[in-house]
């Protein structure tokens, strides 16, 4: 499949553990967030978004985080499963109605099982 | 893949020789974007599209044109391939300015 990204940060994490993948963002003005999945060959899948209006957001299995003081955002998968292992970026909306998403490098998560 | 199709999915060429990518979607969206994907790069936006017969620059535009006749299709160009436009390419969809971005399955184009 494609290639991703060389060297890109590794999280590995046993099956059925929590993982929490860390991705922090540059533009203090950024009032969107995405997260999204890319398996080997695949083109990215949206996963969750959250607005700068909110802290916290869940899904299934999966809540995101977000701490606007240190530009950080965070992705917490619950009981990590085999078909968990991708490469999750993030990325954000500089807002003022930007049309554009800037995307983090991503980070490879592999499921020990 | 959000009822978008790309094509090709793979092409070799040789430097020099012009090359059309094309972007298909069945959503409706309004908006289209073209992104490659490098290693140590993450995802760049080339163009984009707001609307039929509407795009505008992205953050690696040169070397690269666009058009969109019709809302279902969004094409890229690259006029006279170079070997640094050797990448995965991926094109996007979504209904608003803000908000998800659904991504086709990319292409993978080398020039030699």
């Amino acid at each position: 499949g494609e290639s991703v990204g060389l060297h890109l940060p590794t999280l590995s994490v046993q099956e059925g553990d929590n993982s929490i993948i860390n991705c922090a963002y540059s533009n203090s003005a950024s009032d969107y967030f995405i997260w999204y999945k890319q398996e080997s060959g695949k083109g990215p899948q949206f996963i969750i978004d959250i607005r700068s209006n909110m802290d916290k957001r869940q899904g299934q299995r999966v809540t995101v985080l977000l701490n606007k003081t240190v530009k950080h955002l965070s992705l917490q998968i619950a009981a990590t499963q085999p078909g968990d292992s991708a490469v999750y970026f993030c990325a954000e909306n500089s807002g003022a109605g930007s049309y554009q998403l800037t995307f983090g490098k991503g980070t490879k998560l592999s499921v020990i099982p | 893949d959000a009822g978008i199709t790309q094509s090709p999915r793979h092409k070799v060429t040789e430097t020099g020789t012009p090359v059309t990518l094309r972007c298909h979607q069945t959503e409706n969206h309004r908006y289209m974007y073209w992104y490659r994907q490098d290693p140590g790069h993450g995802l760049r936006l080339i163009h984009y599209s707001y609307g039929v017969k509407d795009t505008d620059k992205g953050e690696v535009s040169d070397g690269y044109s666009v058009s969109r006749s019709k809302t279902e299709d969004f094409l890229l160009t690259l006029e006279s391939a170079t070997s640094s436009q050797t990448s995965v390419y991926f094109c996007a969809i979504s209904e608003g300015a803000v908000g998800e971005q659904f991504f086709g399955p990319g292409t993978r184009l080398t020039v030699l």
